[in-house]
């Protein structure tokens, strides 16, 4: 049973536009959401998160909003660059005991930013 | 000291063959994770040690064996893997923060 998904496999998006990504849980015990983004043969990079009280966090061109009542994130990038072509990672949190955290992550999406 | 550091990057191994991959963390992190990534897929937790000691273990065979010599030294044993064992292997680690959640690059296990 997947507690974290991510139903669109893939993205295309031009240049300077747009990039929304999309989430969708179902464990309502998840505390965090992180957003990773991860190159082949790389380990995952951290992105932007936001905690289970709030509904949306910024940092620069990335903004992660929470909907809490239909279980739902998004991650969007504005503006897109080509340097943003990569698989990102939606991830949620149980926290596992002694300062140690479990994370659960979707599918991911391959994003493709065209110039 | 801002990273993790998996060593080897690379591995190929024999299915008879017994061998080792290395995490190292100097920032303090009490809590260190082995992750499972097959091609396509997303990371899977394998094993959790909080203050060095095994807390999560994900119903990981035993030809997998975790280690925790100390709390800046992750080591994951390897013994009699099979083909579909071959995976990139992904440490971390973090802080009571789960800001601080770091990992590696991996190692890309290559079994044959």
């Amino acid at each position: 049973d997947q507690q974290v998904k991510q139903n669109s496999p893939s993205l295309s998006v031009q240049e300077g536009r747009i990039s929304i990504l999309n989430c969708d849980y179902t464990n309502s015990m998840f505390d965090y959401f992180l957003w990773y983004k991860k190159y082949p043969a790389e380990g995952p990079t951290f992105l932007i998160s936001i905690s289970s009280i709030k509904d949306k966090n910024e940092d620069g061109r990335f903004t992660v909003f929470l909907n809490k009542s239909a279980k739902h994130l998004s991650l969007h990038i504005v503006p897109s660059q080509p340097g943003d072509s990569a698989v990102y990672f939606c991830a949620a949190t149980t926290y596992s005991g002694a300062g140690s955290y479990q994370l659960t992550f979707g599918k991911g999406t391959k994003l493709s930013v065209i110039p | 000291d801002t990273e993790v550091t998996q060593t080897p990057k690379h591995l190929v191994m024999g299915m008879t063959n017994k061998k080792s991959l290395k995490c190292e963390q100097h920032m303090g992190h009490r809590a260190m994770y082995w992750y499972k990534q097959k091609a396509k897929k997303p990371p899977e937790l394998m094993f959790v040690y909080s203050y060095e000691k095994l807390s999560i273990n994900e119903s990981v065979p035993s030809r997998f064996s975790p280690e925790c010599p100390n709390s800046s030294l992750l080591n994951l044993h390897l013994h009699a893997l099979q083909p579909e064992d071959s995976a990139l292997y992904l440490c971390a680690s973090s802080q009571e923060w789960i800001y601080g959640y770091t990992f590696g690059s991996g190692t890309r296990l290559t079994v044959v």
